[in-house]
């Protein structure tokens, strides 16, 4: 079951860019969460962004909710070399909190 | 240092070779999960605990047992493998409900031949 899905499923920047993804799911939330994915290694959570929020910042992230288009961003302002990684979106599949459902990610390329 | 550990980072093995991998984490969650990540097909869940006793099944369960006997420990059982759960596998926590963070292991690259 697959809730939200990225866009665009590859990007690729000079360092000192900004990056910019997107995440559309289909029902409703309760919130969004955002990972991040060092090749092939664990996620690492960034960011959470509740459903009555419309954007939170962290660092150089910037993340934004639109609940009626049902859609996210996240957004890294003047990228890095570091920044190179794949990038989730991730929303839970019910209120009993058994799953969190990823979509299938952004791979970003930094170069420098 | 809060942390999910699983073990081995890297297995191979032949079909039909019972193994475990282990997972473990030192923050006191209830929620535990288990997921497998494929190429196109993205992070799938195979069981998930809400707490101590307390399992059940994902999207992907058949060929896989887990227990949690222990809050901190969730191993993850392939009883008979076939070549079909080669992939890269994770183990994930956080605390119970929505709205929480999952914090998740380095991951397990499995390959069954």
């Amino acid at each position: 079951s697959q809730q939200g899905e990225e866009d665009p499923q590859a990007l690729s920047i000079q360092e000192g860019e900004n990056a910019t993804m997107n995440c559309s799911y289909k029902t409703s939330i309760n919130n969004l969460q955002w990972y991040r994915q060092n090749s092939g290694r664990g996620l690492v959570h960034l960011i959470l962004i509740r459903s009555n929020e419309r954007e939170k910042h962290s660092g150089r992230l910037r993340v934004t909710l639109d609940t009626s288009k049902k859609s996210s961003s996240l957004l890294i302002t003047a990228s890095r070399a570091a920044d190179t990684a794949s990038y989730f979106c991730a929303t839970d599949l019910n209120q009993a909190g058994t799953a969190l459902i990823f979509g299938k990610g952004t791979t970003l390329s930094v170069s420098s | 240092e809060a942390q999910v550990t699983q073990n081995p980072r890297y297995l191979i093995t032949v079909t039909g070779k019972k193994l475990t991998v282990t997972c473990s984490q030192n923050m006191n969650h209830e929620y535990m999960s288990w997921y497998r990540q494929d190429p196109g097909l993205g992070l799938r869940q195979i069981y998930y605990s809400m707490n101590v006793e307390v399992t059940d099944k994902g999207d992907v369960p058949e060929g896989y047992k887990v227990s949690r006997k222990e809050k901190r420990n969730f191993p993850l059982i392939l009883e008979s493998p076939s070549p079909n759960q080669t992939s890269l596998y994770f183990c994930a926590s956080r605390v119970g409900g929505l709205g929480h963070k999952l914090f998740f292991g380095s991951g397990t690259q499995l390959s069954v031949l």
